[in-house]
């Protein structure tokens, strides 16, 4: 079955305490993305990748770091948690064709709290 | 950056009635423009996409509209049902920003019984 995988799916954390959320898609996707989403703020991108070895900053990658070392895996790191970093997080897979930009293939979610 | 901006950001219609959610963006580069629905407690899905080549797009109840010139493009929900009721995200993106979708903010939409 073609999926996104995210773990874990909830996490309680105390500030500066490092993390990592893992992101793991099968469907040999090129493009790899991290949102979070907060409420009326809707999905704001943290960072993503257009292949291995290849990433990008979104719009709020402050805090966050993130690796592409297999194609399949794109974790989210969080070295020094804030409680402002506390959101629902997804990460996310897309095939571009060429140049242009195809669906988003989103996984389950991942609630994480700083306290 | 492109900046997407989306109204209302909650609506409530009787079931049956029409539903319109409108996003407005910046970036005129930005040709890409989907839609996607996001049920309580699950992930987003794609519902429908527009490309800045069509003005129209229109997939059983839903339909999009774009006006490029305006920059501004809606979603239109027909005939709405129970099921409906969820969050629906706007996005845009320029293929010259790779697949960097930019998202507006989100509309609760509620379909009353």
């Amino acid at each position: 079955e073609a999926q996104v995988t995210q773990n874990p799916r909830y996490l309680i954390t105390v500030t500066g305490k490092k993390l990592t959320v893992t992101c793991s898609q099968n469907m040999n996707h090129e493009y790899m993305s991290w949102y979070r989403q907060d409420p009326g703020l809707g999905l704001r991108q943290i960072y993503y990748s257009m292949n291995v070895e290849v990433t990008d900053k979104g719009d709020v990658p402050e805090g966050y770091k993130v690796s592409r070392k297999e194609k399949r895996n794109f974790p989210l790191i969080l070295e020094s948690p804030s409680p402002n970093q506390t959101s629902l997080y997804f990460c996310a897979s897309s095939q571009p064709l060429g140049r242009i930009t195809g669906e988003l293939f989103f996984g389950e979610g991942s609630r994480l709290t700083v306290l | 950056g492109e900046n997407v901006e989306q109204h209302p950001s909650t609506l409530s219609v009787q079931e049956g009635d029409s539903a319109v959610i409108k996003c407005t963006y910046s970036d005129s580069a930005s040709n890409y423009f989907p839609w996607y629905k996001q049920e309580l407690g699950k992930r987003p899905q794609l519902i429908i996409d527009i490309r800045s080549n069509v003005g129209e797009k229109k997939d059983q109840r839903i339909a999009v509209t774009l006006n490029k010139t305006a920059k501004h493009f809606s979603l239109h929900i027909t005939e709405t049902q129970p099921e409906d009721s969820a969050v629906y995200f706007c996005a845009a993106s320029a293929n010259n920003a790779g697949n960097m979708l930019t998202f507006g903010g989100g509309t609760r939409l509620m379909v009353k019984p």
